[in-house]
Protein backbone atom coordinates (compact mmCIF):
# COMPACT_ATOMS: atom_id res chain seq x y z
CA UNK A 1 0.00 0.00 0.00
CA UNK A 2 1.49 3.05 -1.00
CA UNK A 3 2.02 5.69 2.30
CA UNK A 4 3.09 9.28 2.75
CA UNK A 5 4.31 9.34 6.39
CA UNK A 6 4.40 12.28 8.37
CA UNK A 7 6.73 12.05 11.55
CA UNK A 8 3.95 13.25 14.15
CA UNK A 9 0.45 13.06 14.81
CA UNK A 10 0.36 16.01 17.14
CA UNK A 11 3.26 18.18 18.79
CA UNK A 12 2.97 21.56 20.97
CA UNK A 13 5.53 23.80 20.39
CA UNK A 14 6.26 27.33 22.28
CA UNK A 15 6.30 30.81 20.54
CA UNK A 16 9.74 31.32 18.76
CA UNK A 17 10.85 27.70 18.63
CA UNK A 18 12.01 26.62 15.48
CA UNK A 19 10.28 23.80 14.33
CA UNK A 20 10.29 20.83 12.14
CA UNK A 21 7.59 18.55 10.04
CA UNK A 22 9.14 15.29 8.39
CA UNK A 23 6.93 14.33 5.40
CA UNK A 24 8.26 10.46 3.69
CA UNK A 25 6.91 9.11 0.63
CA UNK A 26 7.83 5.44 -0.70
CA UNK A 27 6.26 6.19 -4.21
CA UNK A 28 8.86 7.61 -6.19
CA UNK A 29 6.50 10.56 -6.77
CA UNK A 30 8.61 13.77 -7.95
CA UNK A 31 6.17 16.53 -6.69
CA UNK A 32 5.27 17.14 -3.03
CA UNK A 33 3.16 19.64 -1.06
CA UNK A 34 2.52 21.37 2.19
CA UNK A 35 -0.65 22.36 2.77
CA UNK A 36 -1.95 23.55 6.21
CA UNK A 37 -5.76 22.82 6.69
CA UNK A 38 -8.05 25.36 8.80
CA UNK A 39 -12.19 25.76 10.07
CA UNK A 40 -13.20 28.16 7.24
CA UNK A 41 -10.60 28.53 4.74
CA UNK A 42 -10.26 24.95 3.38
CA UNK A 43 -7.04 23.60 2.05
CA UNK A 44 -3.95 26.17 1.38
CA UNK A 45 -0.70 25.84 -0.51
CA UNK A 46 2.02 26.67 1.42
CA UNK A 47 4.91 25.06 -0.57
CA UNK A 48 5.54 22.53 -3.22
CA UNK A 49 8.69 20.77 -4.93
CA UNK A 50 8.68 19.29 -8.33
CA UNK A 51 11.82 17.61 -7.97
CA UNK A 52 15.46 17.24 -5.35
CA UNK A 53 16.46 20.58 -4.20
CA UNK A 54 13.68 22.16 -6.01
CA UNK A 55 10.98 24.44 -4.38
CA UNK A 56 8.04 26.68 -5.20
CA UNK A 57 5.84 29.26 -3.13
CA UNK A 58 2.83 28.47 -2.54
CA UNK A 59 -0.57 31.10 -1.07
CA UNK A 60 1.14 31.38 2.01
CA UNK A 61 4.84 30.73 2.57
CA UNK A 62 5.33 33.56 4.84
CA UNK A 63 7.06 31.84 8.17
CA UNK A 64 8.06 28.61 6.39
CA UNK A 65 10.58 27.58 4.69
CA UNK A 66 11.12 23.70 2.93
CA UNK A 67 13.96 21.24 2.46
CA UNK A 68 13.90 18.29 -0.46
CA UNK A 69 17.68 17.04 -0.01
CA UNK A 70 16.26 13.39 -1.07
CA UNK A 71 13.34 12.55 -3.49
CA UNK A 72 11.32 10.79 -0.82
CA UNK A 73 11.90 13.54 1.61
CA UNK A 74 9.62 17.34 2.29
CA UNK A 75 10.81 19.20 5.21
CA UNK A 76 8.43 22.00 6.36
CA UNK A 77 10.26 23.93 9.02
CA UNK A 78 8.61 26.79 11.23
CA UNK A 79 11.22 29.52 11.67
CA UNK A 80 10.08 30.81 14.56
CA UNK A 81 6.75 29.24 15.68
CA UNK A 82 3.86 31.99 16.08
CA UNK A 83 0.61 31.19 17.40
CA UNK A 84 -1.33 32.02 14.25
CA UNK A 85 0.48 28.86 12.63
CA UNK A 86 -1.55 26.87 14.92
CA UNK A 87 -3.42 24.59 12.47
CA UNK A 88 -3.40 20.86 10.50
CA UNK A 89 -0.56 20.55 8.47
CA UNK A 90 -0.99 18.38 5.92
CA UNK A 91 1.78 16.71 3.68
CA UNK A 92 1.00 15.11 0.21
CA UNK A 93 2.93 13.77 -3.03
CA UNK A 94 1.81 13.47 -6.73
CA UNK A 95 2.31 11.48 -9.72
CA UNK A 96 1.28 14.51 -12.25
CA UNK A 97 -1.25 16.96 -11.87
CA UNK A 98 -4.29 14.72 -13.41
CA UNK A 99 -3.43 11.93 -10.77
CA UNK A 100 -4.63 13.52 -7.75
CA UNK A 101 -2.54 13.54 -4.35
CA UNK A 102 -1.79 11.09 -2.02
CA UNK A 103 -1.85 12.46 1.89
CA UNK A 104 -0.48 11.71 5.21
CA UNK A 105 -2.21 11.39 8.27
CA UNK A 106 -1.08 15.14 8.93
CA UNK A 107 0.31 17.04 11.79
CA UNK A 108 -1.83 18.91 14.43
CA UNK A 109 0.18 21.43 15.46
CA UNK A 110 -0.54 23.79 18.93
CA UNK A 111 1.91 26.92 19.16
CA UNK A 112 1.47 28.18 22.44
CA UNK B 1 -17.14 34.75 -6.64
CA UNK B 2 -14.45 32.34 -4.66
CA UNK B 3 -12.85 30.09 -7.62
CA UNK B 4 -14.28 27.31 -5.76
CA UNK B 5 -17.45 26.65 -3.91
CA UNK B 6 -19.00 24.17 -2.08
CA UNK B 7 -22.66 24.38 0.30
CA UNK B 8 -20.66 23.70 3.61
CA UNK B 9 -24.14 21.58 4.76
CA UNK B 10 -24.92 19.63 6.85
CA UNK B 11 -26.53 17.25 4.34
CA UNK B 12 -28.44 14.61 6.71
CA UNK B 13 -29.79 11.98 4.89
CA UNK B 14 -31.01 8.71 5.84
CA UNK B 15 -29.70 5.32 5.31
CA UNK B 16 -30.33 4.19 1.47
CA UNK B 17 -31.02 7.82 0.64
CA UNK B 18 -29.82 9.53 -2.84
CA UNK B 19 -27.90 12.55 -2.21
CA UNK B 20 -25.80 14.85 -4.30
CA UNK B 21 -23.59 17.98 -4.19
CA UNK B 22 -22.59 20.40 -6.29
CA UNK B 23 -18.89 22.34 -7.01
CA UNK B 24 -18.60 25.21 -8.46
CA UNK B 25 -15.28 26.95 -9.83
CA UNK B 26 -14.92 30.14 -11.79
CA UNK B 27 -11.91 29.39 -13.54
CA UNK B 28 -13.51 28.23 -17.39
CA UNK B 29 -10.68 26.56 -18.30
CA UNK B 30 -10.27 24.35 -15.74
CA UNK B 31 -8.55 21.36 -17.00
CA UNK B 32 -8.85 18.66 -14.05
CA UNK B 33 -11.25 18.24 -11.32
CA UNK B 34 -11.26 15.41 -8.49
CA UNK B 35 -13.61 14.68 -5.74
CA UNK B 36 -11.95 14.04 -2.35
CA UNK B 37 -13.23 12.46 1.36
CA UNK B 38 -12.08 13.53 4.38
CA UNK B 39 -13.12 11.74 7.40
CA UNK B 40 -12.86 13.83 10.93
CA UNK B 41 -9.70 14.88 11.77
CA UNK B 42 -7.91 12.61 8.94
CA UNK B 43 -6.67 13.29 6.18
CA UNK B 44 -8.58 13.70 2.86
CA UNK B 45 -8.23 10.45 0.28
CA UNK B 46 -8.99 10.52 -3.08
CA UNK B 47 -12.53 9.24 -4.14
CA UNK B 48 -12.28 9.38 -8.05
CA UNK B 49 -11.19 11.82 -10.75
CA UNK B 50 -13.98 13.55 -12.86
CA UNK B 51 -13.55 13.08 -16.49
CA UNK B 52 -15.88 14.98 -19.51
CA UNK B 53 -17.91 11.82 -19.92
CA UNK B 54 -18.33 11.35 -16.25
CA UNK B 55 -17.08 8.35 -13.61
CA UNK B 56 -19.19 5.94 -11.98
CA UNK B 57 -17.82 3.77 -9.51
CA UNK B 58 -20.38 1.25 -7.51
CA UNK B 59 -22.55 3.79 -5.43
CA UNK B 60 -20.50 7.09 -6.49
CA UNK B 61 -21.04 9.10 -10.04
CA UNK B 62 -19.32 12.23 -10.86
CA UNK B 63 -19.90 14.43 -13.42
CA UNK B 64 -18.62 17.43 -15.04
CA UNK B 65 -21.30 20.28 -16.47
CA UNK B 66 -18.69 22.49 -18.24
CA UNK B 67 -21.34 24.93 -19.54
CA UNK B 68 -22.61 26.08 -16.15
CA UNK B 69 -19.37 25.54 -14.61
CA UNK B 70 -19.79 22.84 -11.84
CA UNK B 71 -19.13 19.34 -10.60
CA UNK B 72 -21.31 16.67 -9.15
CA UNK B 73 -21.35 13.81 -6.74
CA UNK B 74 -24.11 11.25 -6.65
CA UNK B 75 -24.22 8.78 -4.10
CA UNK B 76 -26.48 6.61 -4.06
CA UNK B 77 -28.04 4.13 -1.66
CA UNK B 78 -26.52 5.68 1.35
CA UNK B 79 -24.41 4.00 4.18
CA UNK B 80 -23.71 4.97 7.34
CA UNK B 81 -20.02 4.49 6.16
CA UNK B 82 -20.32 7.07 3.79
CA UNK B 83 -20.64 10.00 7.01
CA UNK B 84 -17.98 12.83 6.09
CA UNK B 85 -17.39 15.76 4.30
CA UNK B 86 -16.39 15.64 0.80
CA UNK B 87 -13.67 18.29 -0.80
CA UNK B 88 -13.99 18.98 -4.16
CA UNK B 89 -10.58 20.20 -5.91
CA UNK B 90 -9.83 21.89 -9.45
CA UNK B 91 -6.80 22.35 -11.28
CA UNK B 92 -6.97 24.66 -14.02
CA UNK B 93 -4.05 24.01 -15.01
CA UNK B 94 -1.05 26.50 -15.60
CA UNK B 95 1.02 25.10 -12.12
CA UNK B 96 0.06 23.31 -9.08
CA UNK B 97 -0.21 27.02 -7.52
CA UNK B 98 -3.80 27.53 -8.95
CA UNK B 99 -4.96 24.20 -7.68
CA UNK B 100 -7.76 24.73 -5.35
CA UNK B 101 -9.62 22.97 -3.23
CA UNK B 102 -13.15 23.46 -1.53
CA UNK B 103 -14.01 24.00 2.11
CA UNK B 104 -16.20 20.98 1.71
CA UNK B 105 -19.57 19.20 2.13
CA UNK B 106 -20.38 17.74 5.19
CA UNK B 107 -22.89 14.40 4.55
CA UNK B 108 -24.71 13.16 7.69
CA UNK B 109 -25.64 9.66 6.86
CA UNK B 110 -28.85 8.84 9.56
CA UNK B 111 -30.16 4.84 10.78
Amino acid sequence: DVKVTQSSRYLVKRTGEKVFLECVQDMDHENMFWYRQDPGLGLRLIYFSYDVKMKEKGDIPEGYSVSREKKERFSLILESASTNQTSMYLCASSLGPRNGYTFGSGTRLTVV
Amino acid sequence: RKEVEQDPGPFNVPEGATVAFNCTYSNSASQSFFWYRQDCRKEPKLLMSVYSSGNEDGRFTAQLNRASQYISLLIRDSKLSDSATYLCVVNPGGGYQKVTFGTGTKLQVIP
